[in-house]
Formats: C-alpha cells, structure tokens, sequence
C-alpha cells in the first residue's frame, strides 16, 4: 500500500509562472518529508525538505508546505525556469526508519 | 568528488542467469540501499545496510541478495533473474539514517531480464 502519494503523474507550467507540486501522505507517524528532482538518466538529487514542526520552508525559488491536518505537502517553484523539467518526488521518513517514496510528478516547463 | 557509483549502467541478461550489479560510495557513509523504480510504483526500497556487515530487507527483496563487507561496496545480487526483475535500479547512501542525513543517489544501473 503506498504511504505516499502524488496523484499527478504529469504537470506543465509556462516559464516564469508558479508550479505547484503535490503529495499526499497516510502514515501520521511522518516526522520528515522531502523532494527530490529526477533528471533523465541520473539518480535522484535532494532539492528542500522539511521538518514536522514547521508548516513551510524556503529555499531560493523553491518553498514546501506542510500540511499536517490534511496530511499534505506541496512544492512551489516561483518562478519556474526551463531546467526545472524534470521528474520530482516526494519522500516521507519517521525516526530512524527507512524513506517512503511518492510515484513522481513529471514537471515541464515551457519557454 | 562526493560521489554514488553503480556499474554496469544498462545490462540486458536472461533469464536465470546471475548477476551483481555493484555500488560504491566514496563519503564514508554507514548508511547505504538499493531501490527499484517501476513506472506508476516510484522507488519501493529493496534492501538497507546500516554499517558493514548489517543489512535488512526492504519493501520489495524478494529474489535479491546483497552484501555489506565493506563500508563502500554494497553489491546486488540477483541468483536467479526473472523478466519481473526488469528495472531501473539506484543505489543510495547517507552519512547514517538521521532525519537529517542527505541520501546521495547513484545514476542508476536498466536492468532488462529476457
């Protein structure tokens, strides 16, 4: 059963506007959640992450949301650049325990 | 440079042959894993390492093998490969497996199973 979800295989933003990535996730015992970014033909490379004390990080153009009544984080990309095209993935940890991966959201951006 | 490695990149076998796909890592982490991404699936873990010589399954080890006898290799193993093993397959380390511990990915090793 996936522990995390992101029900957006795909999404597509004109350059310079925001893009909106979300990701949902059942297990409350999450204590740590991040993103990764997927470039074809390289592993996945660590882009923010954040902590469950906090409802929002930020990082450059990039901010995570955190959402814990809901159970729901979302990455923001302001403004979105070309070379932000790629495949993003939300990731889920508690304590010293293994990460949970969400099945990726394709991200375009069109110049 | 920090760096994952995997060799080989893409491997084409068959059926029943076996194989090992070999990770490094050149950080001197205690924490290393293999995971599995499969279209529509994302990355299912298969096997953790938490220091040599401790390794425990994953999400996904069924027809998987691995080892920790050293603190920078830990190879994959597959005995006996069957087409439901065909993948794209990443190796990962982090300096331990604190919350706040990046884990590094290698470029990842296509694995097709005929």
């Amino acid at each position: 059963d996936q522990q995390v979800k992101q029900n957006s295989p795909s999404l597509s933003v004109q350059e310079g506007r925001i893009s909106i990535l979300n990701c949902d996730y059942t297990n409350s015992m999450f204590d740590y959640f991040l993103w990764y970014k997927k470039y074809p033909a390289e592993g996945p490379t660590f882009l923010i992450s954040i902590s469950s004390i906090k409802d929002k990080n930020e990082d450059g153009r990039f901010t995570v949301f955190l959402n814990k009544s809901a159970k729901h984080l979302s990455l923001h990309i302001v403004p979105s650049q070309p070379g932000d095209s790629a495949v993003y993935f939300c990731a889920s940890q508690t304590g010293a325990n293994n990460l949970f991966f969400g099945t990726g959201t394709r991200l375009t951006v069109i110049p | 440079e920090a760096q994952v490695t995997q060799n080989p990149r893409y491997l084409i076998t068959v059926t029943g042959k076996k194989l090992t796909v070999t990770c490094s890592q050149n950080m001197n982490h205690e924490y290393m894993s293999w995971y599995r991404q499969d279209p529509g699936l994302g990355l299912r873990q298969i096997y953790y390492s938490m220091n040599v010589e401790v390794t425990d399954k994953g999400d996904v080890p069924e027809g998987y093998k691995v080892s920790r006898k050293e603190k920078r290799n830990f190879p994959l193993i597959l005995e006996s490969p069957s087409p439901n093993q065909t993948s794209l397959y990443f190796c990962a380390s982090s300096l331990r497996l604190f919350l706040t511990d990046t884990q590094y990915f290698g470029p990842g090793t296509r694995l097709t199973v005929l």
